[in-house]
């Protein structure tokens, strides 16, 4: 089954201690990116990569980190998160035949709360 | 830069009624691509349509129709005969040609009372 999985899909944690959310799919896609989602912000892309070792600063990529090692992984790392980083997570992944043109399909979510 | 927006926040209606969502869009770009998506009470984000601004043709599947006009920058969405499966967060998004970044509106939650 074609699919974005996330892990963990929900995390306590505590201000200060480094953590990394996982992101990977299995569509080959070459184009994934990291969004979060807060009350009455929608949406909002923190980094996004278009292929292996290839990445970009989103609309708010502020406290957040980003790797593409592999073409199927695209963890997210909070070095070190504070509560304003409480959010909901979203990877997702598309083909990048051109720019912006795309579907991007979505992981299930990341619930993350900063203590 | 570019910008959508979806202004309104939240829309009840009573079931099997005709609700319209709206989406206003700015971009700098002459090719850009618009899409909707749906996110229901259990929090997943299910595509619904992709449009290319070259596009201008309605697209109707369903109950689904979509109003495209590049006039007015706008991308809107009618849901006809609303069923209470159809309440979720709704989300329009932008993506220009010349950028690999995807602009979201900040969601329209739609309420269909049985």
């Amino acid at each position: 089954e074609a699919q974005v999985t996330q892990n963990p899909r929900y995390l306590i944690t505590v201000t200060g201690k480094k953590l990394t959310v996982t992101c990977s799919q299995n569509m080959n896609h070459e184009y994934m990116s990291w969004y979060r989602q807060d009350p009455g912000l929608g949406l909002r892309q923190i980094y996004y990569s278009m292929n292996v070792e290839v990445t970009d600063k989103g609309d708010v990529p502020e406290g957040y980190k980003v790797s593409r090692k592999e073409k199927r992984n695209f963890p997210l790392i909070l070095e070190s998160p504070s509560p304003n980083q409480t959010s909901l997570y979203f990877c997702a992944s598309s083909l990048a035949r051109g720019k912006g043109t795309d579907t991007q399909y979505f992981g299930p979510g990341t619930r993350l709360t900063v203590l | 830069a570019q910008k959508v927006t979806q202004a309104q926040t939240e829309i009840s209606v009573v079931e099997k009624e005709d609700v319209t969502l709206d989406c206003v869009y700015e971009t700098r770009d002459t090719t850009y691509y618009l899409f909707w998506y749906k996110q229901p009470p259990s929090g997943e984000l299910v595509f619904l349509i992709r449009r290319n601004s070259f596009d201008e043709q309605n697209e109707i599947s369903g109950r689904y129709s979509w109003n495209f006009q590049k006039s007015t920058s706008s991308f809107n969405f009618t849901i006809t005969a609303s069923q209470v499966v159809d309440s979720a967060v709704y989300f329009c998004a932008l993506s220009g040609s010349g950028t690999y970044k995807y602009i979201f509106g900040t969601g329209t939650r739609l309420k269909v009372l049985a």
